[in-house]
């Protein structure tokens, strides 16, 4: 079974830093996919970013760089120069995918982090 | 370029009555999913549907919890005879035949009372 890990409940950093969320996973696949999501107040779940596991760079989307350690089965979120705006709760979460390489199905979900950017 | 929608957005129940909710995928999406988010916890997978086919449902309560997604229509979640411990919010997301990402819609807030 899969498992996703988020041991920070809460973080907090202040405007302009740089931050990072830490994510570390469990599973016996050797094919998946790691993204994260994040919640705002509003409530809704909007995606960042996704990771491969054969994907051999780091990915990256603007200001969001995933750190991605395959052997020690970490997906760490860096969000760079932070803005008041990227407080929210922070989703790390995975997806087995299948031989063929297209998507399975059900993601599992960590606990997630709750980010609060000072001013 | 509508993403998923939701509806309704906010639900109010009595226990005993039953919840539909509502979920039209982005526009040729094929896949639909269904998560649970309790207060203060993680999504959690329910049932994963393509058109008129249900592939996955090992996260959906055995009682009382069904899901559909019809060939013309949006995509169903019905809970008949609702409890307070139903009372969530209940995300819809969507993704392409052969899409590596899932897209959320705003979620269903369900209060049973």
């Amino acid at each position: 079974a899969q498992k996703i890990t988020q041991t920070q409940p809460g973080m907090f950093v202040q405007e302009k830093e740089a931050v990072t969320l830490d994510c570390t996973y469990d599973t016996s696949d050797q094919s998946y996919g790691l993204f994260w999501y994040k919640q705002p107040s509003s409530g809704e779940m909007i995606f960042l970013i996704y990771q491969g596991s054969y994907d051999e760079q780091n990915a990256t989307e603007g200001r969001y760089s995933l750190n991605f350690q395959k052997a020690r089965k970490s997906a760490n979120l860096v969000i760079s120069a932070s803005q008041l705006g990227d407080s929210a709760m922070y989703f790390c979460a995975m997806r087995e995918v299948n031989a063929g390489g297209t998507s399975y199905g059900k993601l599992t979900f960590g606990q997630g982090t709750i980010l609060t950017v000072h001013p | 370029n509508a993403g998923v929608m939701q509806n309704p957005r906010h639900l109010v129940r009595r226990r005993g009555q039953e919840a539909r909710l509502r979920c039209s995928p982005v526009k040729g999406h094929s896949h639909v999913y269904w998560y649970r988010q309790l207060p203060e916890e993680g999504l959690k997978f329910m049932v994963y549907l393509q058109k008129e086919n249900i592939i996955d449902e090992s996260g959906m309560p055995k009682e009382r919890f069904s899901a559909e997604f019809p060939k013309e229509g949006p995509s169903i979640l019905r809970i008949q005879q609702v409890v307070r411990g139903d009372s969530a919010a209940y995300f819809c997301a969507s993704s392409p035949p052969f899409g590596d990402t899932q897209y959320f819609g705003p979620g269903t807030r369900l209060t049973v009372l």
